[in-house]
């Protein structure tokens, strides 16, 4: 039963453009939402969160928003660069428990 | 501070075998959460520790176990391995492990666990 899904298995993106990675959800009990980035033979990092509450987070180049009737969250990175290659997993949270999406390969093409 | 801290990095291991895997949260912290990465599954929960107790479980079979020792530090045990239990394993910590503001879990650079 796949709670959180990002559906688009991979996203390739022009340097200082625009990335948005998608992802969906279907239980309406999760509360917290976030997204981590995941460099090869490292552990995810925490990049940026938004509560239920909310529909936008904004830190730097990195926007979350949150569409609770849809069910959907989204990263927008802007501008995007080289190092931004990378994985991306969205989460959800309800208590504590996090459940994770399967992730989306982003690359930044110089 | 000190970040998470997994160790071995590396294990490979026989069919049939167990192994432990530790994991050392940031100072403070008493909330180890346990994850399974495999390509194309994300990042599968096996369980939580809070305070020595564990509070949450996910759907794994009983050969893979945890505990929490009074430091906070967690052990993860798998035993009579599978070939499909080769996969990289993340521990995370953080304060009261409910994910909320001021709560994120950190992760650990992970174990990878390579079954033969």
């Amino acid at each position: 039963d796949q709670q959180v899904k990002q559906n688009s298995p991979s996203l390739s993106v022009q340097e200082g453009r625009i990335s948005i990675l998608n992802c969906d959800y279907t239980n309406s009990m999760f509360d917290y939402f976030l997204w981590y980035k995941k460099y090869p033979a490292e552990g995810p990092t925490f990049l940026i969160s938004i509560s239920s509450i909310k529909d936008k987070n904004e830190d730097g180049r990195f926007t979350v928003f949150l569409n609770k009737s849809a069910k959907h969250l989204s990263l927008h990175i802007v501008p995007s660069q080289p190092g931004d290659s990378a994985v991306y997993f969205c989460a959800a949270s309800a208590g504590n428990k996090l459940v994770f999406g399967a992730g989306t390969i982003l690359r930044v093409k110089s | 501070k000190a970040g998470v801290t997994q160790t071995p990095r590396y294990l490979i291991k026989t069919r049939g075998q167990q192994v432990t895997l530790s994991c050392s949260p940031i100072s403070g912290h008493r909330s180890v959460s346990w994850y399974q990465q495999t390509p194309g599954q994300g990042l599968q929960f096996l369980f939580e520790y809070f305070s020595e107790t564990q509070r949450n479980k996910g759907n794994f079979p009983g050969r893979f176990s945890g505990r929490q020792f009074s430091n906070s530090r967690s052990e993860m045990n798998v035993s009579t391995l599978e070939l499909g239990d080769s996969a990289l394993y993340l521990c995370a910590s953080s304060y009261r492990g409910a994910a909320g503001e001021g709560d994120i879990q950190y992760f650990g650079a992970g174990t990878r666990l390579s079954v033969l």
